[in-house]
């Protein structure tokens, strides 16, 4: 069964650091790009980060830009975030890609989710 | 505040039919990038429904539409049942924020 997991969520003291991490399994992961979205408690869907198959092209959301680093090897996805705030505290999602040759894109497997919690 | 509009709730009895509208606009929906919807139950992974406006991935039942025009989108449930009280995502590509951008989301009730 095509499957992502996630890892590495926990609590964490504002101005901590946590490394998140996206396990592919079923499926040619180094093919396809992939994205980090988070959901805050009571909130929506927020895109937070996507690293294209061969990792040549990276981008973040502005609300993580220059705090979040996404990263991927042969076999997971990886984002490391530095500076958390109370803010950042979510459910973390990892998503499969599928890219349109029209441009853009949607997300066609995605992960159930760690829990990151940032508070004092 | 969202780049892509959705109404907070719908609501409708069983067996009847719900829209849910997805206002975006010229930077996005309205430039030309598809429109996808994702269905999403507590706890659990959000799911793909409705992929390039209108066509849907193998499983998800014909009960579920999604129709495109300008700068909105909209996804029709028909038949609706129980087991499809979730909130429901659109999502689309933004050329100005070179990213994904979601709709608020709306929580679907059915009665």
């Amino acid at each position: 069964e095509v499957q992502l997991v996630e890892s590495g969520g926990g609590l964490v003291k504002p101005g901590g650091s946590l490394r998140l991490s996206c396990e592919a399994s079923e499926f040619s992961f180094s093919s396809y790009g992939m994205d980090w979205v988070r959901q805050a408690p009571g909130k929506g869907l927020e895109w937070v980060s996507g690293i294209s198959a061969s990792s040549s092209f990276i981008n973040y959301a502005d609300s993580v830009k220059g705090r979040f680093t996404i990263s991927r090897d042969n076999a997971k996805l990886y984002l490391q975030m530095t500076s958390l705030r109370a803010e950042d505290t979510a459910e973390y999602y990892c998503a499969r890609v599928v890219l349109l040759t029209v441009g853009g894109y949607y997300m066609d497997v995605w992960g159930k989710g760690t829990t990151v919690t940032v508070s004092s | 505040q969202s780049v892509l509009t959705q109404p907070p709730s719908v609501s409708g009895a069983p067996g009847l039919r719900v829209t849910i509208s997805c206002t975006g606009s010229s930077s996005n929906i309205g430039a030309g990038y598809d429109v996808h919807w994702y269905q999403h139950l507590p706890g659990a992974a959000p799911k793909l429904l409705i992929y390039r406006n209108n066509n849907r991935p193998s499983g998800v039942p014909d009960r579920f539409s999604g129709s495109k025009s300008g700068t909105s989108a909209s996804l029709a449930i028909t038949g609706l049942r129980a087991e499809d009280e979730a909130d429901y995502y659109c999502q689309s590509y933004d050329r100005r924020l070179s990213g994904s951008i979601f709709g608020g989301g709306t929580k679907l009730t059915v009665l």
